[in-house]
Formats: structure tokens, sequence, C-alpha cells
């Protein structure tokens, strides 16, 4: 079993829908949850940081964390084409190694 | 606000030859990570310094070892250099006080190995 697991897509919607990326860990000592947001040829990008179980917004992303069923999700609302890129989750334990998924890509479909 | 930093941006070596990557970290961040991403995959974690020494390894052979300086900068070598490697080398950098451990990545390294 991987230690984060994600979906590598693609994931297609028209833009202005919701986009729904979803992320599952099996380290349950987890602490620490993050979305980096990754174009063609670039670093990661940290989007949004979630420590504890429920919502987190900012703007038009939500994350989402359910710890007991090691879960962590990411909502954009109102996808733009320039959201099209590759969405990667990581994982935490405090002062240990941070791990990512594959990624999933996302097309924005104008 | 200075963001890390990485030099250089593009790197092509042979087979068996030794690379120096080096990374600056944000302005306030005593603590940096290494992650190799090769293409179509997450960041795989090298390591992990502070303090000037390292803390914290992902399962990569002693071909990849690294240095932090008193400035919190940082090197990655890569001895021996194999096919294999050529990847996109990413430096990340946090400050070790922060409970979050939100992690900053610089622009990273192209490393081609012909």
């Amino acid at each position: 079993q991987k230690e984060v697991e994600q979906n590598s897509g693609p994931l297609s919607v028209p833009e202005g829908a919701i986009a729904s990326l979803n992320c599952t860990y099996s380290d349950r000592g987890s602490q620490s949850f993050f979305w980096y947001r990754q174009y063609s040829g670039k670093s990661p990008e940290l989007i949004m940081s979630i420590y504890s179980n429920g919502d987190k917004e900012d703007g038009r992303f939500t994350a989402q964390l359910n710890k007991a069923s090691q879960y962590v999700s990411l909502l954009i609302r109102d996808s733009q084409p320039s959201d099209s890129a590759t969405y990667l989750c990581a994982v935490n334990k405090s002062y240990q190694k941070v791990t990512f998924g594959t990624g999933t890509k996302l097309q924005v479909i104008p | 606000d200075a963001g890390v930093t990485q030099s250089p941006t593009h790197l092509i070596k042979t087979r068996g030859q030794q690379v120096t990557l080096r990374c600056s970290p944000k302005s306030g961040h005593d603590t940096v990570s290494w992650y190799q991403q090769a293409l179509g995959q997450g960041p795989q974690f090298i390591f992990q310094y502070y303090e000037e020494e390292e803390r914290q390894r992902g399962n990569f052979p002693d071909r990849f070892s690294g240095h932090q300086f008193p400035n919190y900068s940082s090197e990655l070598n890569v001895n021996a250099l194999l096919l294999g490697d050529s990847a996109l080398y990413l430096c990340a950098s946090n400050l070790r006080a922060d409970p979050t451990d939100t992690q900053y990545f610089g622009p990273g390294t192209r490393l081609t190995v012909l």
C-alpha cells in the first residue's frame, strides 16, 4: 500500500464547474496535510494546508480532512483554465519527512 | 521577502560524473529538505538538514550526500551519476519551530544525465 495515494487522472471538468480531488494516506500518525499545485516544468506551489478534521476554505479552494477515514480532499469552485495543473497531496508527521502522492492532473475545459 | 532559491537551473552531466546542487532557504527558515522528482511522479524525499546535520533520510543510496552551512544554505551532492538520476531536484525550506511544518519549494534544478 502506498503511503499517499491519488488518482493520476486526468480529471477533466468544464470551466465554472467544481473540481474534486481526493487523497488517501496510510499513516494514522500523520498530523499535517498539504495540497500543492504544480504546473508542467515548474516547482510545487502551496495552495492549502489543513491540520484538523473538517473543512478549511480559502477563496475558491476548500480542503477537507477526515482522519478517521484517512482521507483528504481539495475542492476547487468555479474552475478556471488557469487551474489546469497537477495537484499534489502531501502528508507529514511532526519533524518527519513529507510524503507526496503522485499527483492528479486536472484539465479545465473552456 | 526572499523565497527559496536554487542553482543552477539546468545541468547536463554524463554517467559517472559528480554534481553539486545548491539551495538557499526562504528568509527566516532554518531547515532544508531535498527531493527528487522524476517525470510523472511526485517528489521523493532524499534528506533533511537542520543545525548542519542530516536529520531524516529517504530511501536513497549513499551516492546522495548533502551539507548545510551556518547560514542555513545547503548543497546536494550526487556521485557516480546514473542515467536514472535524471530528474528535477527540488529544495524546500521551513522553520523548525513552526508546528505546521509548512515547506516552501524553490524553482528546482533540472539534471540531465547522458
